[in-house]
């Protein structure tokens, strides 16, 4: 079963506007991952957040955890059209405690307008 | 991260046969894990599979329909058998890697048309 949800389903914004994308999940986490998949390709590891951090940057990129609220998110910042893709959340299947297959969200497709 | 490679990257196969994918990894890896994408839809974990050892299948998935090798530390293949139009999807594996801990890293996939 699904154990992440991503909203919104869809977003469409302005190159050069910031996007942001929301992940809930239902059970306990020891992390949460987030990808990229452009055109149903293989998925790109954008980054990865620890259950006792609550913010991470890599680049344009900002992630949020709120382990109270079972929910992250995914800010990319100063969008480019390039990045147009869809995004999904995974979070560990079981323990997390290593040697653990990953349940995905339903994914937030991202579309860029020049 | 690791360089994961899949072949093939696409096929169209017939109803009724069989396809096996392999997935290289360019390093030792205890852990591969095998997830399908159907049309539209999120990725679902099918199996994960450790060297020396059977797979260990998620639920709604068996080794006769997915049987999986994991023959050495670097290569498994996973074979989509008596196929039907149902199959069709992308099919993906990854590796866990210990550098930051429980970070997976996926190959390109497969992508899997039945007629």
């Amino acid at each position: 079963s699904q154990q992440g949800e991503e909203d919104p389903q869809a977003l469409s914004i302005q190159e050069g506007e910031n996007a942001t994308m929301n992940c809930s999940y239902k059970t306990s986490i020891n992390n949460l991952q987030w990808y990229r998949q452009n055109s149903g390709r293989g998925l790109v590891h954008l980054i990865l957040i620890r259950s006792n951090e609550r913010e991470k940057h890599s680049g344009r990129l900002r992630v949020t955890l709120d382990t109270s609220k079972k929910s992250s998110s995914l800010l990319i910042t100063a969008s480019r059209a390039a990045d147009t893709a869809s995004y999904f959340c995974a979070t560990p299947m079981y323990s997390g405690g290593g040697a653990d297959g990953l349940t995905f969200g339903k994914g937030t497709h991202l579309i860029i307008q020049p | 991260s690791a360089v994961i490679s899949q072949k093939p990257s696409r096929d169209i196969c017939q109803r009724g046969t069989s396809l096996t994918i392999q997935c290289q990894v360019d390093s030792q890896v205890t852990m591969m894990f095998w997830y399908r994408q159907q049309p539209g839809q999120s990725l679902t974990l099918i199996a994960t599979a450790n060297q020396g050892s059977e797979a260990t299948y998620e639920s709604g998935f068996v080794i006769d329909k997915f049987p999986i090798s994991r023959p050495n530390l670097t290569f498994s293949t996973l074979t989509v058998s008596n196929m039907s139009p149902e199959d069709s999807s992308i099919y993906l594996c990854s590796v866990e890697l210990g550098r930051v801990y429980n970070e997976q890293f996926f190959g390109p996939g497969t992508r899997l048309t039945v007629l």
